[in-house]
């Protein structure tokens, strides 16, 4: 059964760079068949895109956050990552990683998520 | 970009209602739409894909129609584990993917 889980800091400082990883589990990161993905939902708001990216490290990002974010791949380690640069306040969400079969569109295993607070 | 708007925001039913949730587009589209319902603490769970596919796993009570530009998720015998948060996703293109805002169904 495939698996993904995030992991990183809970806590970041305002204007400093939000890390977390996603590790898949059950499944290999390097198929063909797959993108792979982050999501967030900021408290008492909605789901956002912010990017995707294929094992090969082709990437795509959300328009209105692509200047601060930076999604990588490690298929060594069957792991990819997010970085979103300069965080404030509104960068306060419930991070996601999720699973994307090229021939659905839609993510179909999400992570559990985790909750990333920015504050000093 | 493609923008999502979602009607109603929300909804209270009752136990054996059908629920239908309507999902607009800025501007039309091939049918790469899905629906996902989403419970507080929980990760989303995808319903339909590709505008009418049902997810595998997923219950019949549940059906997507549409195309274009105007799309909807049915819920055609309401459970009281269907008391959620649903969201439709466009995914005309990899470059730009649009969750619309949501609709909260809760109980009546």
């Amino acid at each position: 059964q495939l698996q993904l889980q995030e992991s990183g800091p809970g806590l970041v400082k305002p204007s400093e760079t939000l890390s977390l990883t996603c590790t898949v589990s059950g499944g290999s990161i390097s198929s063909s068949s797959y993108y792979w993905g982050w999501i967030r939902q900021p408290p008492g708001k909605g789901l956002e895109w912010i990017g995707s990216i294929y094992y090969s490290g082709s990437t795509y990002y959300n328009p209105s956050l692509k200047s601060r974010v930076t999604i990588s791949v490690d298929t060594s380690k069957n792991q990819f990552s997010l970085k979103l640069s300069s965080v404030t306040a509104a960068d306060t969400a419930v991070y996601y990683c999720a699973r994307l079969p090229i021939t659905i569109r839609s993510n179909d295993y999400w992570g559990q998520g985790t909750l990333v607070t920015v504050s000093s | 970009d493609i923008q999502m708007t979602q009607s109603p925001s929300s909804v209270s039913a009752s136990v054996g209602d059908r629920v239908t949730i309507t999902c607009r587009a800025s501007q039309g589209f091939s049918n790469w739409l899905a629906w996902y319902q989403h419970k507080p603490g929980k990760a989303p769970k995808l319903l339909i894909y590709a505008a009418s596919s049902l997810q595998s796993g997923v219950p019949s009570r549940f059906s997507g129609s549409g195309s274009g530009t105007d799309f909807t998720l049915t819920i055609s015998s309401l459970q009281p584990e269907d008391f959620a948060t649903y969201y439709c996703q466009q995914a005309n293109s990899f470059h730009s993917f649009t969750f619309g805002p949501g609709t909260k169904v809760d109980i009546k």
